[in-house]
């Protein structure tokens, strides 16, 4: 199995704040990469796929990078709303997987 | 518009079986993947294997391989999870979710509302 390890586990940030969560694959999934926001009760919702492709009405402070085994997702400028866990996950190969999650609290 | 809803939730014993449901609507059903996805409390999204309902070919985690059974009804639009051999590790939320419209690389664009399964003696 692919193995894919983000970091940080979690993070603490103010509105405003730049934000970057990596995730990092146990071997290379070229572009293979998506990623997703979770709340609490609710099913993973998508936000960039193939790395770096934001999806349609996702906001543009979300946007996503790297190719081979590094990917990062970042967050422009936090908002309230961005209070969730994060979530990468590849396609590269199956069986799926997904990181551990990188949970996102905002001060 | 797209989409999955699955059968409530269960409560099951130790050793037994359960069978989720997930009704599809709104869109082509043999033209996406359907794939299932669980989650333990607190913990991330586990991928559990996919079903292409064209052709009901199947890919399982061997982490399931053996105790789980993907199957599809093309008539109901509808795709099934059973697990078999339950056991307290798999109480969980299980989702069933689509394939989005990726040309190469594939996602998951559309889930269900989640089935809670509790396996307690």
């Amino acid at each position: 199995d692919i193995q894919m390890t983000q970091s940080p586990s979690s993070l603490s940030a103010s509105v405003g704040d730049r934000v970057t969560i990596t995730c990092r694959a146990s071997q290379t999934i070229r572009s293979y990469l998506n990623w997703y926001q979770q709340r609490p009760g609710e099913a993973p919702n998508l936000l960039i796929s193939a790395a770096s492709t934001l999806q349609s009405g996702v906001p543009s402070r979300f946007s996503g990078g790297g190719f081979g085994t590094d990917f990062t997702l970042t967050i422009s400028s936090l908002e309230a709303e961005d209070c969730a866990t994060y979530y990468c996950q590849q396609s590269y190969g199956t069986p799926w997987t997904f990181g551990q999650g990188t949970r996102v609290e905002v001060k | 518009q797209v989409h999955l809803v699955q059968s409530g939730a269960e409560v099951k014993r130790p050793g037994a079986s359960v069978r989720v449901s997930c009704k599809t609507s709104g869109y082509t059903f043999t033209a996406y993947y359907i794939h299932w996805v669980r989650q333990a409390p607190g913990q991330g999204p586990e991928w559990m294997g996919r079903i292409n309902p064209n052709s009901g070919a199947t890919t399982y985690s061997p982490s399931f391989q053996g105790r789980v059974t993907l199957t599809r009804d093309t008539s109901n639009r509808t795709a099934y999870m059973e697990v078999g051999n339950l056991r307290s590790a798999d109480t969980a939320v299980y989702f069933c979710a689509r394939e989005g419209d990726a040309m190469v690389v594939p996602w998951i664009a559309y889930w269900g509302q989640g089935t809670l399964i509790t396996v307690s003696s």
